[in-house]
């Protein structure tokens, strides 16, 4: 059974990076037929794509976050990872990894979610 | 303000049906497959529908999906309590070239 574990910091300051890393597990991340994304959740809000990125490096981001985002893949370590620059309290949020199948939205496997509070 | 407009908040009495709506437009619902998730609290979501009317295994039959034009549903028949929880539609947007989220349905079990 394909499992995802988001790791990282669950505080950052303001005006500074956040940093997340998904783990892969019971899969590899190189199947042809998936992407493998971000999605964040506000407290009491609802659901935000944040981007996806391929086993090939292959990334789409969220218009509306793409200045600020950048996904990247080592598939080696079957580990994917975001990283959001110049975050403020907006992006206080529970973040989860998901696999995305190609050109759908769907997201058959979570990560169980990771909150990340942006506070100084 | 999301891509995709759910209906409101439902309620319903134990064995009841009740419906719920998501309104898109030709770049996303129009063109492209919805899906459906269940959030229970304090817990990541999960898929529920898929390909429109489509059931993962493990996914009981009280549960359904249909799609029609820009808009799509999701009825869930013989309300259980454990049904209690949010739901959120969802789909690929041809403009965004990204999945795209209702804002999300709270169904509330009496």
């Amino acid at each position: 059974q394909l499992q995802l574990q988001e790791s990282g910091p669950g505080l950052v300051k303001p005006s500074e990076t956040l940093s997340l890393t998904c783990t892969v597990s019971g899969g590899s991340i190189t199947s042809s037929d998936y992407y493998w994304g971000w999605i964040r959740q506000p407290p009491g809000k609802g659901l935000e794509w944040i981007g996806s990125i391929y086993y090939s490096g292959s990334t789409d981001y969220n218009p509306s976050l793409k200045s600020r985002v950048t996904i990247s893949v080592d598939t080696p370590k079957n580990q994917f990872s975001l990283r959001l620059r110049s975050v403020t309290a907006a992006d206080t949020a529970r973040y989860y990894c998901a696999r995305l199948l190609v050109g759908a939205a769907e997201f058959a496997f979570w990560g169980q979610g990771t909150l990340v509070t942006v506070s100084s | 303000q999301s891509v995709l407009t759910q209906s409101p908040s439902p309620s319903g009495t134990p064995g009841q049906r009740v419906t719920i709506s998501c309104s898109g437009s030709s770049s996303n619902i129009g063109s492209n497959d919805v899906y459906w998730y269940q959030q229970l609290p304090g817990t990541a979501p999960k898929l529920l529908i898929y390909r429109n009317n489509q059931r993962p295994s493990g996914v009981p039959d009280r549960f359904s999906g249909s799609k029609s034009g820009t808009s799509a549903s999701l009825a869930i028949s013989g309300l259980r309590s454990e049904d209690e929880a949010d739901y959120y539609c969802a789909t690929w947007d041809d403009s965004l070239s990204g999945p795209v989220f209702g804002g999300g349905t709270k169904l509330t079990v009496l």
